[in-house]
């Protein structure tokens, strides 16, 4: 079993609607997650960390399910730019190293 | 200022070569990561500094590669004997001082193709 495990897509929406993806880890020790963007052959960027209580920045929520082990991103009201593929992270427990998921890929049209 | 950059942008080589691949973190940053990162996958952890010494290489597939970062700046990733399954996307990032508060920055990553 992969420690980051994600749906890889690709999910297909039309501007303005919402999206969420999802996201387990398999150590339950894990203390830091993140969600990164990654566009066509560019690098990953940070989106955003996810913390227990959640967290929002404009159209873009993160939620994190301790118990499950599992972590979300919500992408309301869809733009163009928004396409992109979205990693789900987390810290190794060595404090240094990110764990990847596969990645989601998000197109979003017209 | 300037980014986390790495040169070259692609190397095309032969099974069996040799091959160096560099790294220049943000300045002012002690970490630094390698990860590569495989056609449809997430980029998969490979070595990590801080400073000049490896806080962690469990991420290094086998002995053909190896990694330094003699005065803490510049790493350079080498791998003897590449094989054709070593193509992918190299990425390197630094982050201030490493650790679970630092953001990783990505450099643009070196696309290496073994023929």
């Amino acid at each position: 079993r992969k420690e980051v495990e994600q749906d890889p897509g690709p999910f297909n929406v039309p501007e303005g609607a919402t999206v969420a993806f999802n996201c387990t880890y398999s150590n339950s020790a894990s203390q830091s997650f993140f969600w990164y963007r990654q566009d066509c052959r560019k690098e990953p960027k940070l989106l955003m960390s996810v913390y227990s209580s959640g967290n929002e920045d404009g159209r873009f929520t993160a939620q994190l399910n301790r118990a499950s082990q599992y972590i979300s991103l919500l992408i309301r009201d869809s733009k163009l730019s928004d396409s992109a593929t979205y990693l789900c992270v987390v810290l190794g427990n060595q404090g240094g190293k990110l764990i990847f998921g596969q990645g989601t890929e998000l197109s979003v049209k017209p | 200022g300037a980014g986390v950059s790495q040169t070259p942008s692609n190397k095309v080589t032969e099974k069996g070569k040799y091959v160096e691949l560099r790294c220049d973190p943000i300045s002012g940053h002690t970490a630094l990561y390698w990860y590569r990162q495989s056609l449809g996958q997430g980029p998969e952890f490979l070595i990590y500094f801080q400073g000049t010494g490896a806080a962690d290489d469990s991420g290094l597939p086998n002995d053909r590669f190896f990694a330094v970062r003699p005065e803490g700046s510049v790493s350079t990733l080498k791998i003897q004997r590449t094989e054709r399954g070593d193509s992918a996307v190299y990425l390197c990032a630094s982050s201030f001082r490493g650790g679970s508060t630092d953001t990783q920055y990505f450099g643009p990553g070196t696309r290496l193709t073994v023929l």
